[in-house]
């Protein structure tokens, strides 16, 4: 069982360039979610999806689009990537909460993003 | 505005002793609240989850608090190694959207 993947896991950008950043999950979860971490600031939430073809902004959407077109996996795109965006960005997934699973996030390795 | 606040400032402690992390919330009515453990350059790990109805939960060496009337959840390692440190997360649950806190890095001290 493979969990959480993100593909590319470092990548280095130039200002205005675009990429995609790719989340695959073999659970069957429900709930994906796209996290970017900055020293000192913690995990922040960019978008999330409650289900295939679903998506939803989180706390720190802008600059950053997301789709879900398969159940199994969550794209992030950045369409001109800008200094700013340089972060770990973290994906995670978790089921449908249920009074027999504990609705925990499965994290993935972490994607470091480098925009100069 | 939503907040989820963690100690901000890195906690050093004494091996064997007993670390003791917060965690306030404020404009959140959590079913549940989670906690969970990074370790630089990986992804969080989910430790424990602890229900409204729960005043206590223990897991090992791990204890959890909840208090919603003070909106509030503290985070217990007894008799702490150097190997439990790392950054402690919590999260409020009951919600869609997972937002976190700031985290607090704690520092074990051989």
């Amino acid at each position: 069982n493979a969990g959480v993947t993100q593909t590319p896991k470092f990548r280095v950008l130039k200002t205005g360039q675009s990429m995609t950043l790719l989340c695959a999950q073999d659970m069957n979860h429900e709930y994906m979610y796209w996290y970017r971490q900055d020293p000192g600031m913690g995990l922040r939430l960019i978008h999330y999806s409650v289900g295939e073809g679903t998506t939803a902004k989180g706390e720190v959407p802008d600059g950053y689009n997301v789709s879900r077109l398969k159940k199994q996996n969550f794209l992030l795109g950045l369409e001109s990537a800008a200094p700013s965006q340089t972060s770990v960005y973290f994906c995670a997934s978790r089921p449908d909460r249920t009074p027999h699973n504990t609705g925990e996030l499965f994290f993935g390795e972490g994607s470091r993003l480098t925009v100069l | 505005s939503q907040k989820i606040e963690q100690n901000s400032e890195a906690l050093n402690i004494q091996e064997g002793k007993t670390a003791t992390l917060t965690c306030n919330y404020t404009n959140y009515s959590p079913a549940y609240l989670q906690w969970y453990r990074q370790d630089p350059g990986r992804g969080p790990v989910f430790l424990l989850l602890i229900r409204e109805n729960e005043k206590e939960k223990r897991k090992e060496r791990l204890k959890v608090t909840f208090d919603t009337t003070l909106k509030q959840s503290l985070f217990h390692i007894t008799a702490s190694q150097p190997a439990d440190s790392a950054t402690y997360l919590c999260a409020p649950g009951g919600y869609q959207k997972v937002t976190f806190g700031t985290g607090t890095k704690l520092q074990v001290i051989p």
